[in-house]
């Protein structure tokens, strides 16, 4: 079993539409979380921490559940340059452990 | 304003051959990581090092060797290249495990 583990999707969405991705880790220890955004072909990029309280950065959500172990990204109102791979990361002891990714298709 | 630099972008090997994977960066970070990314298997850790002269393995250390004699500078060498190394390396650097993670653009390498 994957330590993180994501639907790798793809979420073919309207523009406007609003997403949401879940994200499910196995390791209880795993002391923070993050969201990277991935374009196609580019690098990863870090597009949000998550907190334990949930957090929000504009049209982004991010929401942890320790006592189910998942993580999820809420995205409204969906923008066609939101399209790109979401890359779930749990940090544990000296390393960040990444999910597959789920893949967004934002259409027009 | 460099950030993380991985040189090559590209690069075919054939089976058997040596190389080095080159990363820099100009932040003063500490901890510095390799992962390959393959389809469906998503961004694996190689090595990863927590401060210069510090290096240990991830997930996938087999084939690969790293050294850290710098701050700046990781480079990744593949032993003796085989077609299962076939993938895109990204190099990455933060202050910290837990802090933001700045990577490099990816070599693409191709082993036949």
């Amino acid at each position: 079993r994957k330590e993180v583990e994501q639907d790798p999707g793809p979420f073919n969405v309207p523009e406007g539409a609003t997403v949401a991705f879940n994200c499910t880790y196995s390791n209880s220890a795993s002391q923070s979380f993050f969201w990277y955004r991935q374009d196609c072909r580019k690098e990863p990029k870090l597009l949000m921490s998550v907190y334990s309280s949930g957090n929000e950065d504009g049209r982004f959500t991010a929401q942890l559940n320790r006592a189910s172990q998942y993580i999820s990204l809420l995205i409204r109102d969906s923008k066609l340059s939101d399209s790109a791979t979401y890359l779930c990361v749990a940090r544990a002891t000296n390393k960040l452990i990444f999910g597959t990714g789920t893949l967004l298709a934002v259409q027009p | 304003n460099a950030g993380v630099t991985q040189t090559p972008k590209f690069q075919v090997l054939k089976t058997g051959q040596s190389m080095t994977l080159q990363c820099a960066q100009d932040m003063n970070h500490e901890y510095m990581s390799w992962y390959r990314q393959d389809p469906g298997m998503g961004l694996r850790l190689i090595h990863y090092s927590v401060g210069a002269g510090i290096t240990d393995q991830g997930e996938v250390p087999n084939g690969y060797n790293v050294s850290r004699s710098t701050t700046e500078d990781f480079p990744l060498r593949l032993l003796s290249a085989a077609p299962s190394q076939t993938s895109v390396y990204f190099c990455a650097s933060s202050y910290g495990v837990g802090a933001e993670a700045f990577f490099g653009q990816g070599t693409r390498l191709t082993v036949v």
